[in-house]
Protein backbone atom coordinates (compact mmCIF):
# COMPACT_ATOMS: atom_id res chain seq x y z
CA UNK A 1 0.00 0.00 0.00
CA UNK A 2 0.93 3.92 0.06
CA UNK A 3 3.51 5.03 2.53
CA UNK A 4 4.65 8.34 3.60
CA UNK A 5 8.27 8.56 5.76
CA UNK A 6 8.77 12.26 6.97
CA UNK A 7 11.69 12.70 9.06
CA UNK A 8 11.30 12.82 13.10
CA UNK A 9 10.86 16.04 14.88
CA UNK A 10 10.61 18.40 16.57
CA UNK A 11 12.82 20.52 14.63
CA UNK A 12 14.20 23.58 16.41
CA UNK A 13 15.68 26.46 14.35
CA UNK A 14 16.53 30.41 14.90
CA UNK A 15 15.31 32.73 12.82
CA UNK A 16 16.49 32.86 9.43
CA UNK A 17 17.87 29.76 9.23
CA UNK A 18 17.60 27.71 6.27
CA UNK A 19 15.20 24.55 6.73
CA UNK A 20 14.77 21.13 5.42
CA UNK A 21 12.49 18.40 6.28
CA UNK A 22 12.80 15.07 4.37
CA UNK A 23 10.02 12.99 2.46
CA UNK A 24 10.07 10.21 0.91
CA UNK A 25 7.10 7.89 -0.57
CA UNK A 26 6.35 4.75 -1.56
CA UNK A 27 3.14 4.29 -4.06
CA UNK A 28 1.74 2.68 -6.97
CA UNK A 29 2.17 4.26 -10.23
CA UNK A 30 2.53 8.48 -9.87
CA UNK A 31 0.58 9.51 -6.86
CA UNK A 32 0.10 13.42 -6.76
CA UNK A 33 2.20 14.80 -3.63
CA UNK A 34 1.67 17.56 -0.87
CA UNK A 35 2.78 19.48 2.31
CA UNK A 36 0.15 20.19 4.40
CA UNK A 37 1.18 22.90 7.51
CA UNK A 38 -0.88 22.64 10.83
CA UNK A 39 -1.06 26.18 12.88
CA UNK A 40 -1.54 25.20 16.73
CA UNK A 41 -5.46 24.79 17.22
CA UNK A 42 -6.43 24.60 13.65
CA UNK A 43 -7.36 22.35 10.89
CA UNK A 44 -4.48 21.57 8.09
CA UNK A 45 -3.78 23.69 5.56
CA UNK A 46 -2.44 23.04 1.68
CA UNK A 47 0.91 24.53 1.85
CA UNK A 48 2.14 23.24 -1.45
CA UNK A 49 1.47 20.70 -4.32
CA UNK A 50 3.28 18.64 -7.37
CA UNK A 51 1.75 16.58 -9.45
CA UNK A 52 3.66 14.92 -12.06
CA UNK A 53 7.82 14.23 -11.69
CA UNK A 54 9.97 17.19 -11.44
CA UNK A 55 6.82 19.59 -10.99
CA UNK A 56 8.03 22.21 -8.09
CA UNK A 57 5.79 23.27 -6.00
CA UNK A 58 6.34 26.50 -4.38
CA UNK A 59 4.28 28.50 -1.44
CA UNK A 60 5.06 31.50 1.34
CA UNK A 61 9.28 30.26 0.48
CA UNK A 62 8.16 27.32 0.96
CA UNK A 63 9.80 24.62 -2.14
CA UNK A 64 9.26 21.19 -3.15
CA UNK A 65 10.50 19.04 -5.79
CA UNK A 66 9.13 15.66 -6.92
CA UNK A 67 11.85 13.40 -7.32
CA UNK A 68 10.51 9.99 -9.25
CA UNK A 69 14.20 8.82 -9.47
CA UNK A 70 14.28 8.91 -5.18
CA UNK A 71 10.60 8.77 -4.63
CA UNK A 72 11.14 11.98 -2.20
CA UNK A 73 9.27 15.36 -2.17
CA UNK A 74 11.63 17.34 0.35
CA UNK A 75 10.38 20.49 2.08
CA UNK A 76 12.96 23.78 1.84
CA UNK A 77 12.87 27.38 2.90
CA UNK A 78 15.75 29.55 2.91
CA UNK A 79 15.13 32.12 5.61
CA UNK A 80 12.21 30.45 8.21
CA UNK A 81 10.28 33.13 10.07
CA UNK A 82 8.99 32.72 13.98
CA UNK A 83 5.63 32.71 11.98
CA UNK A 84 6.46 29.43 10.26
CA UNK A 85 6.42 27.27 13.49
CA UNK A 86 3.78 24.87 13.38
CA UNK A 87 3.67 21.13 12.32
CA UNK A 88 4.65 19.99 8.52
CA UNK A 89 2.93 16.87 7.22
CA UNK A 90 3.86 15.14 3.85
CA UNK A 91 0.93 13.73 1.65
CA UNK A 92 0.43 11.99 -0.82
CA UNK A 93 -2.91 10.95 -2.74
CA UNK A 94 -2.60 7.83 -5.50
CA UNK A 95 -3.81 6.77 -8.28
CA UNK A 96 -7.49 7.69 -7.50
CA UNK A 97 -9.98 4.52 -8.20
CA UNK A 98 -11.96 3.35 -6.05
CA UNK A 99 -14.59 0.02 -6.52
CA UNK A 100 -16.89 2.12 -8.04
CA UNK A 101 -14.72 3.24 -10.84
CA UNK A 102 -14.95 6.64 -9.49
CA UNK A 103 -12.23 8.77 -7.90
CA UNK A 104 -10.85 8.90 -4.53
CA UNK A 105 -9.18 12.16 -2.63
CA UNK A 106 -7.97 9.75 -0.11
CA UNK A 107 -4.47 10.93 1.47
CA UNK A 108 -1.92 9.23 2.93
CA UNK A 109 0.02 11.31 5.32
CA UNK A 110 3.03 11.36 7.02
CA UNK A 111 3.74 11.42 11.10
CA UNK A 112 4.01 14.90 10.74
CA UNK A 113 7.17 17.52 11.68
CA UNK A 114 6.96 19.74 14.70
CA UNK A 115 9.17 22.87 13.65
CA UNK A 116 9.66 25.82 15.72
CA UNK A 117 11.35 28.77 15.27
CA UNK A 118 12.98 30.97 18.03
CA UNK A 119 13.95 34.97 17.72
CA UNK B 1 -16.60 32.03 0.84
CA UNK B 2 -16.91 30.34 4.23
CA UNK B 3 -14.74 27.54 5.22
CA UNK B 4 -15.40 23.82 6.31
CA UNK B 5 -17.21 24.14 9.50
CA UNK B 6 -17.67 21.44 12.25
CA UNK B 7 -19.36 21.29 15.05
CA UNK B 8 -18.96 21.00 18.22
CA UNK B 9 -15.20 21.67 18.43
CA UNK B 10 -15.29 20.16 22.02
CA UNK B 11 -16.84 17.16 23.22
CA UNK B 12 -16.37 15.30 26.18
CA UNK B 13 -18.05 11.39 26.58
CA UNK B 14 -18.06 8.61 28.66
CA UNK B 15 -16.94 5.08 27.46
CA UNK B 16 -19.63 3.38 25.93
CA UNK B 17 -21.34 6.64 25.01
CA UNK B 18 -21.81 7.52 21.47
CA UNK B 19 -21.18 10.69 19.13
CA UNK B 20 -22.20 12.24 16.22
CA UNK B 21 -19.96 15.37 14.69
CA UNK B 22 -21.29 17.37 11.91
CA UNK B 23 -19.05 18.96 8.76
CA UNK B 24 -20.36 21.31 6.58
CA UNK B 25 -18.45 22.01 3.25
CA UNK B 26 -17.32 24.80 1.42
CA UNK B 27 -20.32 25.81 -0.62
CA UNK B 28 -19.98 23.80 -3.68
CA UNK B 29 -17.94 21.09 -2.58
CA UNK B 30 -19.55 18.03 -3.21
CA UNK B 31 -16.69 15.51 -1.86
CA UNK B 32 -16.38 15.12 1.91
CA UNK B 33 -13.54 13.42 3.90
CA UNK B 34 -12.91 12.42 7.39
CA UNK B 35 -9.68 12.08 9.51
CA UNK B 36 -8.90 10.82 12.51
CA UNK B 37 -5.70 12.64 14.22
CA UNK B 38 -3.94 11.00 17.46
CA UNK B 39 -0.18 11.62 18.98
CA UNK B 40 0.86 8.03 18.64
CA UNK B 41 -0.66 7.13 14.79
CA UNK B 42 -0.76 10.33 13.32
CA UNK B 43 -3.86 11.04 10.68
CA UNK B 44 -5.50 8.11 9.35
CA UNK B 45 -7.96 7.91 6.54
CA UNK B 46 -11.92 7.18 8.28
CA UNK B 47 -14.47 7.77 5.13
CA UNK B 48 -15.26 9.54 1.90
CA UNK B 49 -18.37 10.96 0.48
CA UNK B 50 -19.73 12.10 -2.86
CA UNK B 51 -23.39 13.05 -3.27
CA UNK B 52 -24.46 10.93 -0.50
CA UNK B 53 -22.84 8.19 -1.27
CA UNK B 54 -19.44 6.55 0.31
CA UNK B 55 -16.56 6.03 -2.01
CA UNK B 56 -13.87 4.90 0.15
CA UNK B 57 -13.41 3.91 3.96
CA UNK B 58 -10.34 3.15 6.12
CA UNK B 59 -9.39 0.29 8.39
CA UNK B 60 -11.40 1.04 11.53
CA UNK B 61 -13.92 -0.78 12.83
CA UNK B 62 -18.05 -0.52 12.47
CA UNK B 63 -18.71 1.77 15.14
CA UNK B 64 -17.18 4.38 13.21
CA UNK B 65 -19.74 5.46 10.55
CA UNK B 66 -20.93 8.20 8.29
CA UNK B 67 -23.38 9.39 6.04
CA UNK B 68 -23.84 12.45 3.68
CA UNK B 69 -27.20 14.61 2.87
CA UNK B 70 -28.10 16.19 -0.31
CA UNK B 71 -26.82 19.51 0.54
CA UNK B 72 -23.01 17.86 0.68
CA UNK B 73 -23.17 18.11 4.93
CA UNK B 74 -21.92 15.12 6.48
CA UNK B 75 -22.30 13.49 9.81
CA UNK B 76 -20.07 10.88 11.44
CA UNK B 77 -21.14 8.83 14.51
CA UNK B 78 -18.86 6.76 16.91
CA UNK B 79 -20.43 4.17 18.84
CA UNK B 80 -19.62 2.36 21.80
CA UNK B 81 -17.19 4.87 22.54
CA UNK B 82 -13.58 3.80 24.25
CA UNK B 83 -10.54 5.37 25.72
CA UNK B 84 -8.68 5.02 22.39
CA UNK B 85 -11.33 6.93 20.47
CA UNK B 86 -9.61 10.09 22.09
CA UNK B 87 -8.65 12.10 18.78
CA UNK B 88 -9.15 15.25 16.83
CA UNK B 89 -11.55 14.40 14.17
CA UNK B 90 -10.83 16.24 10.72
CA UNK B 91 -13.21 17.11 8.26
CA UNK B 92 -12.18 18.11 4.61
CA UNK B 93 -14.27 18.92 1.68
CA UNK B 94 -12.98 19.28 -1.95
CA UNK B 95 -14.07 20.45 -5.25
CA UNK B 96 -14.13 16.76 -6.62
CA UNK B 97 -15.27 15.48 -9.93
CA UNK B 98 -16.92 12.17 -10.51
CA UNK B 99 -14.12 10.94 -12.43
CA UNK B 100 -11.56 11.88 -9.60
CA UNK B 101 -10.58 15.43 -11.99
CA UNK B 102 -8.96 18.25 -10.60
CA UNK B 103 -5.90 18.20 -8.23
CA UNK B 104 -7.20 16.56 -4.88
CA UNK B 105 -6.51 19.96 -2.81
CA UNK B 106 -8.25 18.72 0.42
CA UNK B 107 -9.81 21.85 2.36
CA UNK B 108 -9.78 21.14 6.29
CA UNK B 109 -11.94 22.14 8.83
CA UNK B 110 -10.34 22.95 12.72
CA UNK B 111 -11.78 19.85 14.09
CA UNK B 112 -14.00 18.26 16.61
CA UNK B 113 -11.86 17.52 19.35
CA UNK B 114 -13.03 14.34 21.35
CA UNK B 115 -12.14 13.50 24.88
CA UNK B 116 -13.17 9.97 25.98
CA UNK B 117 -13.13 9.11 29.95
Amino acid sequence: GNSVTQMEGPVTLSEEAFLTINCTYTATGYPSLFWYVQYPGEGLQLLLKATKADDKGSNKGFEATYRKETTSFHLEKGSVQVSDSAVYFCALRGPAMVDSGAGSYQLTFGKGTKLSVIP
Amino acid sequence: KAGVTQTPRYLIKTRGQQVTLSCSPISGHRSVSWYQQTPGQGLQFLFEYFSETQRNKGNFPGRFSGRQFSNSRSEMNVSTLELGDSALYLCASSHLGLAGGGTGELFFGEGSRLTVL
